[in-house]
């Protein structure tokens, strides 16, 4: 992989169930992988900044994972509500350390009550 | 609250006049970023200022523009826009530059070129 991918595109999720989809980077001079919401006409923010292989992070009903060999991370939604519906962008610093971020395309979720 | 503003959230503009959208922020960020989103596509980032030290991307297009008048606002001008500029632009802000710093985002401009 030489660029950042998210899968899926899109995807739809009923109220309440659990979701996750994937962000795909390079494996190769790792240096963070940062995730972002993006909901409709507001502001991208951001929810986790993760480096460490293994690790994982929290926030309310998110949850990210990150494996650095292999090159990916998820991120879970448990229990999806209708406040969860955006678009979720990663990024990842890639080829400079100064920090330019690499972005994936993202992934946009719908919940549906 | 501190927060990154972008006016106007829309701009419609014809094909070829100058545009210029604008970013202020009040968070006293040392970097600011420009980003353009066309649709369904990843961000990518068009140039960013480190305190007064701008920095292009290779491949932007030199119809984009940049200045920074002071830390609180930054602007982005289109000289002679096309068809292909129609996209969202994204400005952004960050304390430092470093591969764990959070950027933080304004809303957003949507610019449509007729």
């Amino acid at each position: 992989i030489l660029n950042v991918e998210q899968s899926p595109q899109s995807l739809h999720v009923q109220e309440g169930d659990s979701t996750n989809f994937t962000c795909s980077f390079p494996s190769s001079n790792f240096y963070a992988l940062h995730w972002y919401r993006w909901e409709t006409a507001k502001s991208p923010e951001a929810l986790f900044v993760m480096t460490l292989n293994g690790d994982e992070k929290k926030k309310g009903r998110i949850s990210a994972t990150l494996n650095t060999k292999e090159g990916y991370s998820y991120l879970y939604i448990k229990g999806s509500q209708p406040e969860d519906s955006a678009t979720y962008l990663c990024a990842s610093p890639m080829g400079d350390s100064w920090g330019k971020l690499q972005f994936g395309a993202g992934t946009q979720v719908v919940v549906t009550p | 609250d501190a927060m990154v503003i972008q006016n106007p959230r829309y701009q419609v503009t014809q094909f070829g006049k100058p545009v210029t959208l604008s970013c202020s922020q009040t968070l006293n960020h040392n970097v600011m970023y420009w980003y353009q989103q066309k649709s369904s596509q990843a961000p990518k980032l068009l140039f960013h200022y480190y305190d007064k030290d701008f920095n292009n991307e290779a491949d932007t297009p030199d119809n984009f523009q940049s200045r920074r008048p002071n830390t609180s606002f930054c602007f982005l001008d289109i000289r002679s826009p096309g068809l292909g500029d129609a996209a969202m632009y994204l400005c952004a802000t960050s304390r430092d530059r470093g591969v764990q710093e959070t950027q933080y985002f304004g809303p957003g401009t949507r610019l449509l070129v007729l």
